[in-house]
């Protein structure tokens, strides 16, 4: 089983539409988490911290549910920019603290 | 302007060349990482340091190496041994390595090795 696993679309919804990618990862001890957004052949940029209350801005929310260990990604009233690859983090649970990335959600917004 | 920098942006080289990718940031971050992407993956972690001076080996370290000589720079070079290095290379920083701290990453590298 991957440590971070997310479905990997195309989602492709139209302008306006209310879209949601889930993100699962595998270590319940897992204490940070992330949301990056990944335009086509650009670094990635972070969109959102994940926190354990669930945390909103703008049209983004981010939701943690660590009994089933997965996150969340809300996205409301889309626009055509919001097209790009939506990258769930994660971050190791070793003495590294590293991060883990997952291989993201692709969404397309169509007009 | 803050950020991170990388250099350059496309670099061809031909098999069996030893190839150096230039990372810079100004954000006064102790910790830096080096990715890397291929297509339809997630990125894999190269190396990272937490601190100057100091660097530690992640998941595909084997044909690359870097040095932390400078708080702000953390150069990663692309070895012969390395056996498939065509791909896109990410750098990124925080402001510590502890959980919690977000990265942020530069521009990237494309390097295609024929």
């Amino acid at each position: 089983r991957k440590e971070v696993e997310q479905d990997p679309g195309p989602f492709n919804v139209p302008e306006g539409a209310t879209v949601a990618f889930n993100c699962t990862y595998s270590n319940s001890a897992s204490q940070s988490f992330f949301w990056y957004r990944q335009d086509c052949r650009k670094e990635p940029k972070l969109l959102m911290s994940v926190y354990s209350s669930g945390n909103e801005d703008g049209r983004f929310t981010a939701q943690l549910n660590r009994a089933s260990q997965y996150i969340s990604l809300l996205i409301r009233d889309s626009k055509l920019s919001d097209s790009a690859t939506y990258l769930c983090v994660v971050n190791r649970v070793d003495s590294s603290y590293k991060l883990i990335f997952g291989s993201g959600t692709r969404l397309l917004v169509r007009p | 302007d803050g950020g991170i920098t990388q250099s350059p942006k496309y670099l061809f080289r031909k098999e069996g060349q030893n190839v150096t990718l230039s990372c810079e940031q100004n954000l006064n971050h102790d910790a830096m990482y080096w990715y890397r992407q291929d297509p339809g993956q997630g990125l894999r972690l190269i190396y990272y340091s937490q601190i100057v001076n100091d660097f530690q080996k992640g998941d595909i370290a084997e044909g690359y190496s870097v040095s932390r000589e400078k708080k702000e720079s953390f150069p990663l070079t692309v070895t012969s041994a390395q056996k498939n290095p065509t791909a896109f290379y990410l750098c990124a920083s925080s402001m510590s390595g502890r959980p919690g701290y977000e990265q942020y990453f530069g521009p990237g590298t494309r390097l295609t090795v024929t």
